[in-house]
């Protein structure tokens, strides 16, 4: 069984300054790697997505995230913030395998950008 | 554009009420999911579908049930709702098999139970 782990619940940052959001997954079989956004009121919106291939994937409003196979780990970051990233986010997990396939949330991590 | 659509956006029931969620989607996906998602606890799964008539328990089951009689909608009910069960619910639809990637979600849909 798959799990997700988000290191930290808030993470308050001043406008234009680099964020790291932190994921760590647990599964033992190869996976797909997902960051979905939630701005409030809203539904989840997909961010980026980890497939296969390059372990650097970019995704939209200039996010980017890594995929290390031997930390298990897929954090997102950026290199400079705005307010209208304040959102809420959540990383993913699901197996590659054939038929049905779960998809594992961590506890989401809030972003706060601070003028 | 995929689009999954929840029936209400927010709703108010009574404790022991029977409480139907219904949600559709338009991409003849295989897979739909209903998860709730409560502050610090992210999105937990409740139920999910792999096709028609099929389902396969999530992690916190207890309270709920689904039904699946068309590949395009997956309800969730609560046979008897309790307080415990006020949350936001979150319906998602997603391909299966070698061409599945990502998940697409509904708007969310806010029970109260007073």
């Amino acid at each position: 069984a798959q799990s997700v782990t988000q290191l930290d619940s808030q993470v308050p940052v001043f406008e234009e300054a680099p964020v790291e959001l932190r994921c760590n997954y647990s599964s033992s079989v190869s996976v797909y790697l997902f960051w979905y956004v939630q701005y409030p009121n809203q539904g989840l919106q997909l961010l980026l997505k980890y497939l296969s291939g390059s372990t650097l994937v970019k995704g939209i409003n200039g996010f980017e995230a890594e995929f290390n196979k031997s930390q298990t780990s897929f954090h997102l970051r950026k290199p400079s913030v705005h307010i209208s990233d304040t959102a809420e986010y959540f990383c993913a997990v699901s197996d590659r395998g054939q038929g049905a396939q779960k998809l594992v949330f961590g506890q989401g991590t809030r972003l706060t950008i601070n003028p | 554009d995929v689009k999954v659509t929840q029936s209400s956006r927010y709703l108010v029931k009574r404790t022991g009420e029977k409480v139907f969620l219904e949600c559709v989607q338009d991409m003849d996906h295989e897979n739909m999911f209903w998860y709730r998602q409560d502050p610090g606890l992210g999105l937990r799964l409740i139920y999910f579908s792999y096709d028609v008539k099929m389902k396969e328990k999530g992690d916190i089951p207890e309270g709920y049930s689904v039904s699946r009689e068309k590949k395009e909608r997956f309800s969730l009910i609560l046979e008897s709702a309790s307080t415990n069960q006020t949350s936001m619910y979150l319906c998602a639809s997603r391909t299966q098999g070698a061409r599945s990637t990502e998940a697409f979600f509904g708007q969310g849909t806010r029970l109260t139970v007073v």
